[in-house]
């Protein structure tokens, strides 16, 4: 266990079905972070939220929907996806300005849309 | 443009030898941070080692070493004396100014018994 955990680890839905990613974390970092990492391509950040906030959005389709209620937890919302979202989906943390550590990843979820 | 490049999709290295991991990046800020992570099949990022573009030596970690280039803006990971756990893909990331974390495509490693 990294201290970040993402729930579930495997997830298959229906190109209309509606589900939730959840991600976790208690190491008291104030900045959380969804990114995407598809197959053969680098890692694509796709929100930020810093002190609950969202600060960042890079130009992510509307199916995909953050919610970040807490410092601790962050949602990624998904509704009527499309085959090309499959991925595995990295929730991170760091605390803003982070010191020399970077970001903490937790394990992923990976998404099969069918 | 892409922020980080690593060259090497794919590397083959034997047990107990080392290997280098190429790494070479893009900023204009004064002050960034360079990462490499280590992804297992399982799917979490581990994080490695970190170089700060002020640091005067190359940082060590272990078996890690990251060999830190700042004219030629390369940060190279060399892990030697590999072992088959560390069979995995590993990226190069760098965080500018604005705190935000890019990466590169990877590189995987495949030790052989």
């Amino acid at each position: 266990e990294t201290g970040v955990t993402q729930t579930p680890r495997h997830l298959v839905m229906g190109m209309t079905n509606k589900k939730s990613l959840k991600c976790e974390q208690h190491l008291g970092h104030n900045a959380m972070y969804w990114y995407k990492q598809s197959a053969k391509k680098p890692l694509e950040l796709m929100f930020v939220y810093s002190l609950e906030e969202r600060v960042e959005n890079n130009s992510v389709p509307s199916r995909f929907s953050p919610e970040c209620p807490n410092s601790s937890h962050l949602f990624l919302h998904l509704h009527t996806l499309q085959p090309e979202d499959s991925a595995l989906y990295l929730c991170a943390s760091s605390q803003d300005n982070p010191d020399n550590y970077g970001y903490t990843f937790g394990s992923g979820t990976r998404l099969t849309v069918v | 443009a892409q922020k980080i490049t690593q060259t090497q999709p794919g590397m083959f290295v034997q047990e107990k030898e080392a290997v280098t991991l190429d790494c070479t990046y893009d900023t204009s800020d004064p002050s960034y941070g360079l990462f490499w992570y280590k992804q297992p099949s399982s799917g979490e990022m581990i994080f490695l080692i970190y170089q700060g573009s002020y640091d005067q030596q190359n940082a060590t970690e272990g078996r890690y070493s990251l060999n830190f280039q700042k004219a030629r803006k390369s940060a190279n990971l060399v892990i030697s004396a590999s072992q088959l756990g560390d069979s995995a893909m590993y990226f190069c990331a760098m965080r500018e100014e604005n705190d935000k974390l890019s990466f590169g495509a990877g590189t995987t490693v495949t030790v052989r018994a």
